[in-house]
C-alpha cells in the first residue's frame, strides 16, 4: 500500500519551461490537493479536487492547471515556469466526501526549482 | 473566513525540557483541528487531531473554545521530536483544511 505517491522528486526548470507533476493514491479517496510549501508561509493551496471530474482553485492557483484523471490520478501542470514558483510541492488526498472531516495523507512532495 | 494562527516560527528547547506549540484559530463555528508533523526529509503526516482525544508519541492537544486554541503540548521533548509541526483546521462540510504557517521545533541535547 504505497499510499501518495508524487512524482518527480526533483526538477530544475528554466523559467519559460513546462512541465506536469504526477500524483497517484491508491487509497479510493475522493478528494485530491495540491499544496505547495514555502518557507515563513507555511502550506498553501493551489488546487483542489473534491471527486473525480471536478477541480476548484484554491489559494494561489495563477500559473497552474489540473487534471483530475480518474479517481486515483490528480496532475498540476505549470505552462510557463516562473523563479516564483520554485517551491516544494504536495500532493494529498483525503476521504473527505465520504468520511467527514477526515485528515489529509501526503506524498513525499517535489521540489522544484525555476532558474 | 477561518484563519489559523501559529505565532512561532521557530521554538528551541533542550531535551526533557516542557514544550507547547500554540495554535490559535478563527472560526465561528465548531471546528475540527489537526496537528501534522514533517520530520526532516519526510513527508507531512497526521499527528493528531482533537476529536480523537489521544496521545501520539507522548503529545497532546485540547481544544479552548473560549480561548480559540489548540495547542500541543509534550511534558518532556525528545532529540527525535525535532521537525516542522503545522496547525490545521477544517470547518464543518468544508474539503478545505486551512494551516497555519507552521512551527520549526528543535530539542537539542
Amino acid at each position: 500500500n504505497a499510499g501518495v505517491t508524487q512524482t518527480p522528486k526533483f526538477q530544475v526548470l528554466k523559467t519559460g519551461q513546462s512541465m506536469t507533476l504526477q500524483c497517484a493514491q491508491d487509497m479510493n479517496h475522493n478528494s485530491m490537493y495540491w499544496y505547495r510549501q514555502d518557507p515563513g508561509m507555511g502550506l498553501r493551496l493551489i488546487y483542489y479536487s473534491a471527486s473525480e471530474g471536478t477541480t476548484d482553485k484554491g489559494e494561489v492557483p495563477n500559473g497552474y492547471n489540473v487534471s483530475r484523471l480518474n479517481k486515483r490520478e490528480f496532475s498540476l501542470r505549470l505552462e510557463s515556469a516562473a523563479p516564483s514558483q520554485t517551491s516544494v510541492y504536495f500532493c494529498a488526498s483525503s476521504e473527505e466526501g465520504t468520511v467527514y472531516n477526515s485528515p489529509l495523507h501526503f506524498g513525499n512532495g517535489t521540489r522544484l526549482t525555476v532558474t | 473566513a477561518q484563519r489559523v494562527t501559529q505565532p512561532e516560527k521557530l521554538l528551541s528547547v533542550f531535551k526533557g525540557a516542557p514544550v507547547e506549540l500554540k495554535c490559535n484559530y478563527s472560526y465561528s463555528g465548531s471546528p475540527e483541528l489537526f496537528w501534522y508533523v514533517q520530520y526532516s526529509r519526510q513527508r507531512l503526516q497526521l499527528l493528531l487531531r482533537h476529536i480523537s482525544r489521544e496521545s501520539i508519541k507522548g503529545f497532546t492537544a485540547d481544544l479552548n473554545k473560549g480561548e480559540t486554541s489548540f495547542h500541543l503540548k509534550k511534558p518532556f521533548a525528545q532529540e527525535e521530536d525535532s521537525a516542522m509541526y503545522y496547525c490545521a483546521l477544517k470547518s464543518g462540510g468544508s474539503y478545505i483544511p486551512t494551516f497555519g504557517r507552521g512551527t520549526s521545533l528543535i530539542v537539542h541535547p
